[in-house]
């Protein structure tokens, strides 16, 4: 049973194109993250949301946008993606207000070409 | 500004032998920390907590010192599986976005 699980695994698309990355907990978490791991590996965060508050890395663009239809799917909407944008994107899920350690889905590599 | 500092690496280690970590973090007020480990390609995945009074998980010891601002995780006995990426996290007060805060990782290789 995955706890965390995010699709699709693997993402190539083309510079400019709109894309969709899913994420799912069956944890029962009350928050949902999403980190963008970049080729000099270092994790960061983009969004943290608790189904109350949505808190937003102010160095994120604002062509990505998350998407929680409910409290257990937190999904991360790009728009017009740019090359810059490659990384592998990781959801995250964790309990009491994110005051807790948090359990990571297996990424999805994203290649804009 | 919240910070978590780690010495890159990469640490060569013959197998058998002791390794130890250190990180540092910005903010007094950090109120949970924990090891992570990343293998290649894959996700991060929690190695082990760490509590103002110390723990041990078999060959691994982790260990906060709040004075300094500073955790750190020993390793015993040094596996081939042990090869890995070492995450401190630590969560700043408030939780949220601030919370989970990564370093960059400490990169380990045991070598035979």
């Amino acid at each position: 049973d995955t706890a965390v699980s995010q699709t699709p695994k693997y993402l190539v698309t083309q510079m400019g194109n709109d894309k969709s990355i899913k994420c799912e907990q069956n944890l029962g978490h009350d928050t949902m993250y999403w980190y963008k791991q970049d080729s000099k590996k270092f994790l960061k965060i983009m969004f943290s949301y608790n189904n109350k508050e949505l808190i937003i890395n102010e160095t994120v663009p604002n062509r990505f946008s998350p998407k929680s239809p409910d409290k257990a799917h937190l999904n991360l909407h790009i728009n017009s993606l740019e090359l810059g944008d490659s990384a592998v994107y990781f959801c995250a899920s964790s309990s009491h207000g994110g005051n807790t350690e948090a359990f990571f889905g297996q990424g999805t590599r994203l290649t804009v070409v | 500004r919240k910070e978590v500092e780690q010495d890159p690496g990469p640490f060569n280690v013959p197998e058998g032998a002791t390794v130890a970590f250190n990180c540092t973090y910005s903010n007094s007020a950090s109120q949970s920390f924990f090891w992570y480990r990343q293998d290649c390609r894959k996700e991060p995945k929690l190695l082990m907590s760490v509590y103002s009074s110390g723990n041990e998980d078999g060959r691994f010891t982790a260990q906060l010192n709040r004075a300094s601002q500073y955790i750190s995780l020993l390793i015993r006995d040094s596996k081939l599986s042990d090869s890995a990426t070492y995450l401190c996290v630590v969560i700043f007060s408030g939780g949220g976005a601030d919370g989970l805060t990564f370093g960059k990782g400490t990169h380990l290789i045991i070598q035979p």
